[in-house]
């Protein structure tokens, strides 16, 4: 089993829909939670981060985290033409130590 | 917000020449910065994990001698890829963290063509 298991998709939705993402993990010892966004040929852009379990609303997006589980989520509202993109969820221990990601899901989001 | 600034964002280069790569933190200390490979639709592929001052710490399979990295202050870490050839052909990303800040920050890529 991989530590972080994320569905690659592709995922194509018509503009305005409700987009649901999410990760399961293994390792316990995860307290750091990311999401990440990543265009074509660029480098991945932190959308939300989040401590531990719980939720974090920023604009559009929303991201959840239940430890209990080990799954996190990520949602974006009316969704855009131009949300269209790769999304990788992370996540780390304490102590500065590298992320582990998803294999990162392929979002399509159709005008 | 942290940013990163990665550069160049493009190099080609003849086999067996040298190639560096400079991250920089611009508005952060970065006290730990770490060098992904990706390959064209697949996930970042961690290289090495180098703490400022400290000599980095490479994963398995990943040759030393080959990926030097060096991250001599806070705001600076460069990768340099010696005698590249054609299969080191690729999508090279550094990533910096600030201490117990754990909101990491990429640069923006370099794609490295090995001809």
């Amino acid at each position: 089993q991989k530590e972080v298991e994320q569905d690659p998709g592709p995922l194509s939705v018509p503009e305005g829909a409700i987009v649901s993402l999410n990760c399961t993990y293994s390792n316990s010892a995860f307290q750091y939670f990311m999401w990440y966004r990543q265009y074509s040929r660029k480098g991945p852009e932190l959308l939300m981060y989040t401590y531990s379990s719980g939720n974090k609303e920023d604009g559009r997006f929303t991201a959840q985290v239940d430890k209990s589980s080990k799954y996190i989520s990520l949602f974006i509202r009316d969704s855009q033409p131009s949300d269209s993109a790769t999304y990788l969820c992370a996540m780390t221990r304490p102590g500065n130590t590298p992320l582990v990601f998803g294999k990162g899901t392929r979002l399509s989001v159709i005008a | 917000g942290a940013v990163v600034s990665q550069h160049p964002s493009r190099v080609i280069c003849k086999s067996g020449t040298s190639v560096k790569i400079e991250c920089r933190s611009l508005d952060f200390q970065a006290t730990t910065m770490f060098w992904y490979r990706q390959f064209p639709k697949k996930s970042l592929m961690l290289m090495a994990t180098s703490n400022e001052g400290s000599k980095a710490t490479y994963e398995q399979g990943v040759e030393k001698d080959k990926f030097l990295i060096n991250h001599a202050s806070l705001t600076l870490s460069t990768l340099t890829v010696t005698s590249a050839h054609p299969e080191d052909s690729s999508f090279y990303i550094c990533s910096a963290s600030e201490y117990l800040n754990y909101g990491y920050t990429f640069g923006s890529g370099t794609r490295l063509t090995v001809v």
